[in-house]
């Protein structure tokens, strides 16, 4: 079974820092692309950055561009994203997921980041 | 990078077809053939329901079709059934392994 577990989310306050991870079983993670995608409360879905399976090509969101650095380790299954300078509007729950071509089939459930004093 | 145009709602009885339109620009929806929709329960992760403007992952019923005519794509979900109330949202890749996603559609069954 195909897990996807974000995890290091919580309460921060603005100018703060914090890295959230996520952590992938039932398949190869290492043939996959992966995309942190963010949700503010009550808001739509926001792709925030795209990572290749090798880690060789990355992309980021214009708004979060220069704060935020998405990286992978393939022998530990593991994607991360470090966040730097939080503002308020980082408030959001993050999703990681997968990348088949250009779209995604699987998503985690999400880690709840709070920037907040 | 400004998120695609969805209605804000749609609204159906059961059994009827409901159309869910997502407008974006010559730089995302209108330049590639990319189109992907996402349903979400709250609370819940996004699920694919099509990707590649119109072909539906193992295990989607053919209720769910997609199309794209230029900058605007569609989702259809025809025979509406109770457990479709939920959030759609469509994304569409920008180039440059960016995508940009649509302002979410609330599909109400009633």
């Amino acid at each position: 079974e195909v897990q996807l577990v974000e995890s290091g989310g919580g309460l921060v306050q603005p100018g703060g820092s914090l890295r959230l991870s996520c952590a992938a079983s039932g398949f190869t993670f290492s043939s996959y692309g992966m995309i942190w995608v963010r949700q503010a409360p009550v808001k739509g879905l926001e792709w925030v950055s795209y990572i290749s399976s090798s880690g060789s090509t990355i992309y980021y969101a214009d708004s979060v561009k220069g704060r935020f650095t998405i990286s992978r380790d393939n022998a530990k299954d593991s994607l991360y994203l470090q966040m730097n300078s939080l503002r308020d509007e980082d408030t959001s729950v993050y999703y990681c997921a997968t990348v088949t071509g250009y779209s995604s089939t699987w998503w985690g459930q999400g880690t709840l980041v709070i920037v907040s004093s | 990078q400004s998120a695609l145009t969805q209605p804000r709602s749609v609204s159906g009885s059961p059994g009827q077809s409901v159309t869910i339109s997502c407008t974006g620009t010559s730089s995302d929806v209108g330049g590639y053939n990319y189109v992907s929709w996402y349903q979400q329960h709250p609370g819940k992760a996004p699920k694919i329901k099509i990707y590649d403007v119109s072909k539906r992952p193992s295990g989607v019923p053919d209720r769910f079709s997609g199309s794209k005519s230029g900058s605007t794509a569609s989702l259809t979900i025809s025979g509406l059934q109770a457990e479709d109330e939920a959030d759609y949202y469509c994304c569409s890749y920008a180039g440059s392994y960016t995508y940009v996603f649509g302002t979410g559609t609330k599909v109400t069954v009633l």
